[in-house]
């Protein structure tokens, strides 16, 4: 089956600071990649699709500059979330297009646990 | 806009019970239906899903049906294990608006005990 990690798993930061998650597709290679955030209790919500080699899709109400998404190869996109508030503080899971075989479905991460103090 | 519709959890059973988490949902057209289940500590996995109207997915024994005239896709287990604690999520992927996204409900966590 298809793998999709993430790192860290958890992290906790200062107010004002700037933290990076990684999404990596470990045996394939995803032109797509998606993130999402997910609040307790609370479905998943879309965030932006991210897009190899061009530029990520948000999704209404995101902010395209507090949240820097860059696809820069077919198996990693990372998510920056920049001058983080405590607001911010979530659940974030990313998840990758596996397009082998024709089958189109996503796989996706176990989640990034941030906590912004 | 798509949206999914999910009981709130958590459900608890007892080890052999029958399962339903029902799941109802909005969209324009002919969505794909799925249902996700994800284990503590976990990403999301893929359990099920059925394209069209009248399918039924099924996989470790769990089954769901596409009511189109209910707008269901309900997912069921006749014997539950201790090993099915989760959190289940029922999703669709519009035909229109970008066909690859993914619409989730709230998720339902199921705890099963002995």
């Amino acid at each position: 089956g298809a793998v999709v990690s993430q790192h860290p798993s958890r992290v906790i930061c200062k107010s004002g600071t700037s933290v990076k998650i990684e999404c990596r597709s470990l045996d394939f290679q995803a032109t797509t990649m998606f993130w999402y955030r997910q609040f307790p209790k609370q479905s998943l919500m879309l965030m932006a699709t991210s897009n190899e080699g061009s530029k990520a899709t948000y999704e209404q109400g995101v902010e395209k500059d507090k949240f820097l998404i860059n696809h820069a190869s077919l198996t990693l996109s990372t998510l920056t979330v920049t001058s983080a508030h405590p607001e911010d503080s979530s659940f974030y899971i990313c998840s990758a297009r596996d397009l082998r075989g024709g089958i189109n479905e996503q796989f996706f991460g176990p989640g990034t646990r941030l906590t912004v103090l | 806009g798509n949206s999914v519709t999910q009981m709130e959890g958590p459900v608890t059973l007892s080890e052999e019970a029958f399962l339903t988490i029902n799941c109802t949902y909005t969209a324009t057209g002919y969505p794909s239906l799925f249902w996700y289940v994800q284990y503590p500590g976990e990403g999301l996995q893929l359990l099920l899903k059925a394209t069209k109207a009248d399918d039924k997915g099924s996989n470790k024994g769990f089954e769901a049906t596409y009511r189109k005239e209910t707008t269901s896709f309900h997912l069921e287990k006749g014997s539950v294990q201790v090993s099915d604690s989760a959190v289940y999520f029922c999703a669709l992927k519009g035909v229109t608006g970008g066909g690859n996204k993914l619409t989730f409900g709230t998720g339902t966590q199921l705890k099963v005990e002995l």
